[in-house]
């Protein structure tokens, strides 16, 4: 019973390096989104989707880009790594409720990021 | 836009209600209110949802005043396990809107 998967679970990057963070889900959820949390503060939305081939900005999409071409994978792509971007990313998916607000999102484990 | 605010911290003991509050203003009539709870190094998991009056499951009650300005998680009987972050999350002006969290502690 997977869930949600995010792949890696820890990252060193130095300045400069780009990467990719994975997460696929086994729900057949329509909406997935990406997170980060710096320590101690709450969950800031980075890009959500609401299907394949539908992206949208969340409220911090700056140095970060996705893309969504199946229904099961999300992938966060960080170009040009900074210290900013130092955080715990976690990825998160949901059925799609026609009230938005009404989803329940269930998360993955996280993936701990530092960039030095 | 609607805000939501939540205190940074609460203690309490083995056995006792715990209630947590969250305020939140400019949301809609129908906006459901969603608390979710997060242990260290885990990523946050459904507690409840509801958008008015009050709701209960098996782990938790939230009420919801006429006004729709705030909600209250409450936790019965909490046991040290219920030890963790607990954030409500709104939907307002087409954003989802977490608030900050409240670190709950518990002691024996």
């Amino acid at each position: 019973n997977a869930g949600v998967t995010q792949t890696p679970k820890f990252r060193i990057l130095k300045i400069g390096q780009s990467m990719t963070l994975q997460c696929a889900q086994d729900m057949n959820h329509n909406y997935m989104y990406w997170y980060r949390q710096d320590p101690g503060m709450g969950l800031k939305l980075i890009y959500y989707s609401v299907g394949a081939g539908i992206t949208d900005k969340g409220e911090v999409p700056n140095g970060y880009n996705v893309s969504r071409s199946t229904t099961e994978d999300f992938p966060l792509r960080l170009e040009l790594a900074a210290p900013s971007q130092t955080s715990v990313y976690f990825c998160a998916s949901s059925s799609a409720e026609r009230d938005i607000a009404k989803n329940i999102q269930y998360f993955g484990a996280g993936t701990r990021l530092s960039v030095l | 836009l609607a805000k939501t605010t939540q205190p940074i911290s609460m203690d309490s003991y083995e056995g006792q209600e715990v209630n947590i509050t969250c305020s939140h203003n400019n949301i809609a009539t129908n906006d459901y209110i969603t608390w979710y709870q997060q242990f260290p190094s885990q990523g946050p998991r459904f507690i409840i949802q509801g958008y008015k009056t009050k709701v209960t499951n098996e782990v938790a009650s939230l009420f919801i005043p006429a006004d729709r300005k705030s909600s209250t998680l409450s936790l019965p009987r909490v046991s040290l396990s219920d030890t963790a972050v607990y954030y409500c999350l709104v939907y307002s002006n087409y954003q989802l809107i977490w608030g900050a969290g409240t670190k709950l502690i518990i002691k024996p």
